[in-house]
Formats: C-alpha cells, structure tokens, sequence
C-alpha cells in the first residue's frame, strides 16, 4: 500500500530565513510527487510536481523540491520565506494506474516577523 | 485555465435534509472527478471517484447511499449528502482530471464546501 509521511506537523520560522518542509513516501508502483499549498477556507493550489526527469523541480513562489528515489522522499524548500507563505502545506503521490492522490497529514509553516 | 468551481461556497443546514454540492470544471473537460472531505487541522481525506456517464467508485467506509455522487456531464460532478447529520460537517472538496492528461492525471481542485449541520 502507498502512504505519504511529512515529518512535521508544525514548522515555525522567521521571515526571510530559508525552510525544509519534509515528505518520504512508500510505493511499489511508479508515482508522481506533488507539493500542494492551502490558505485558510480554500482549496489547494498546486506548487509544484515530479513528473520524471530532472530530480530538482522547481515551482511557484519561489519552492522547489528535490525527488530522491533512494531515500524516498520529496523534501520542498524555499531559500527566503514571506509572511505570505504562511498556510498548510500538503504532500501527495499520485498513483499512476489510477490517478488517486494520497495525501500526508500536511504541515504548518508558520512564518514569523 | 484549469479552473474548477464548487458551489454552493458555504451551506448550513438542518439535521435529516439533504444538501447538494457541485462541482464544474469551467474551462475544460473532467472525465474524472474526485471528491474529498476534510476535517478541522486536518488532511484530506479521498470519498469517492467519479466518472462521466458511469457509476461513482467510493472509497472503504464510504456509505454510499449517503453521500450521492451524479456525473452527469464532462464538466459537472454534483455530491449529495442525504439525510445529514451534525457528524457529516466538513468542508467537501472536488477536484477534476483534464481530460488529455491521462498519463499524469494532474488534479486540479475546487474552492471547497463549508457544511455545516445543525
């Protein structure tokens, strides 16, 4: 069975300081790896995803990811973080035979003055 | 492009009616549309599949005479909730596949449905 794990609940950290939000994933099957972004009362926004290819992704806002397939994981970081990027952050492996997202628990990045 | 509109936005409603959800996909075509719930600090949790012209597929613990899903068109999922109970408040979201995109089936989510049951 698939399963998605982000490895922390909450995330504090001051604006402009860089963030590691974390994400390791299991599957015996081929998957895509997606970060997702949601605001209060909204739905979510994609940031960014791993398709193939390339193992560093990049994507909106300044986020990017790296797919290491060795360790499983598909960590999301951001050099500079706003008081903006204050949200819950969810990972998500897409099964490929049936698009199905599994999501993780998500995480809180809260960013601080 | 790749918008998805749920509505209503926000719903409250009595304990034992029904309420029903939409969701349209504006710009393109969704041969699938997904359904999720989410709880309060919570994830998202997948409900059901759905697919144009043919049955919903639910996930386990998913009672499905209670939560009705209708894909009727390429760009309309509807989701009711039957009889509902105070138990049944969450926030419902959607999300739909283009319909080229097969092979990565990239979702692309609704706003989400605040219901709450009195």
């Amino acid at each position: 069975a698939q399963s998605v794990t982000q490895l922390d609940s909450q995330v504090p950290v001051f604006e402009e300081a860089p963030v590691e939000l974390r994400c390791n994933y299991s599957s015996s099957v081929s998957v895509y790896l997606f970060w997702y972004v949601q605001y209060p009362n909204q739905g979510l926004q994609l940031l960014l995803k791993y398709l193939s290819g390339s193992t560093l992704v990049k994507g909106i806002n300044g986020f990017e990811a790296e797919f290491n397939k060795s360790q499983t994981s598909f960590h999301l970081r951001k050099p500079s973080v706003h008081i903006s990027d204050t949200a819950e952050y969810f990972c998500a492996v897409s099964l490929s035979n049936t698009g199905k997202l599994i999501f993780g628990q998500g995480t809180t990045l809260q960013v601080k003055p | 492009g790749a918008v998805v509109s749920q509505h209503p936005s926000w719903v409250i409603c009595k304990s034992g009616t029904s309420v029903k959800i939409e969701c349209r996909s504006l710009d393109f075509q969704a041969t699938t549309m997904f359904w999720y719930r989410q709880f309060p600090k919570q994830s998202l949790m997948l409900m059901a599949t759905s697919n144009e012209g043919s049955k919903a597929t639910y996930e386990q613990g998913v009672e499905k005479d209670k939560f009705l899903i209708n894909h009727a068109s390429l760009t309309l999922s509807t989701l009711t909730v039957t009889s509902a109970h105070p138990e049944d408040s969450s926030f419902y979201i959607c999300s739909a596949v283009l319909v080229p995109d097969r092979t990565t089936y990239e979702q692309y989510f609704g706003p989400g449905t605040r219901l709450t049951v009195t």
